[in-house]
């Protein structure tokens, strides 16, 4: 079973910024928390990782709140090309345990 | 970052016949693998997760006889569908992880499976 739950679509215009929230209740004390990109027949990309409070790097920041119970990935600016299933994973600092769930489709539109 | 590559990217097979599917971490050293499999429009679905040199952890439903996985070395896993059948047809994806410093796991490109 999963241990998140993110939307399932979301929809935006070139240019916005996106933020995508995924919560995990039943986060562990060791679990990171790390948002993959997939586009259709590839293998997921690595978007950014965290454990706690905010995260930025060149693509997208992470944004943890203190209980880390949720998390929110934030796309600045968004392009057409970064229409992408999105997923939320938590796991342990060896990534065992991690699960997929749903993800989150995000469709930009022009 | 690290590259995790799979081969081949493409297989057609008859039904009854075995595949092997490779996954090499092409410049880390991977103390775990893990296999999944993607119907389409669904989710990645975790098979099996393997460390080197020892057996691999199968996840509940997924049969170990079926889908065999060795992790010989340090950059190598393999992930075997003996006697494949129509309902085996699908994307498997690989990934690793090792690398100092975190739990990122590094996906290959993924395998498209159809058996006839």
């Amino acid at each position: 079973l999963a241990k998140t739950t993110q939307p399932i679509s979301m929809d935006s215009y070139e240019g916005q910024e996106v933020n995508i929230t995924c919560s995990h209740n039943n986060i562990a004390t060791n679990d990171y928390i790390t948002w993959y990109q997939q586009f259709p027949s590839q293998g997921p990309r690595f978007i950014i990782q965290g454990y706690k409070t905010k995260v930025t790097n060149e693509v997208a920041s992470l944004f943890i709140p203190a209980d880390r119970k949720s998390s929110t990935l934030s796309l600045p600016r968004v392009s057409l090309s970064d229409t992408a299933v999105y997923y939320c994973l938590v796991g342990d600092i060896k990534g065992n345990d991690m699960r997929f769930g749903a993800g989150t489709r995000l469709t930009v539109k022009p | 970052g690290a590259v995790v590559s799979q081969h081949p990217s493409r297989v057609i097979c008859k039904s009854g016949t075995s595949v092997k599917i490779e996954c090499r971490s092409l410049d880390f050293q991977a103390t775990t693998m893990f296999w999944y499999r993607q119907f389409p429009k669904q989710s990645l679905m975790l098979m099996a997760t393997s460390n080197e040199g020892s057996k691999a952890t199968y996840e509940q439903g997924v049969e170990k006889d079926k889908f065999l996985i060795n992790h010989a070395s340090l950059t190598l896993s393999t992930l075997t569908v003996t006697s494949a059948h129509p309902e085996d047809s699908s994307f498997y994806i690989c990934s690793a992880s090792g690398l100092a410093g975190g739990n990122e796991q590094f996906f290959g490109p993924g395998t498209r499976l159809t058996v006839l």
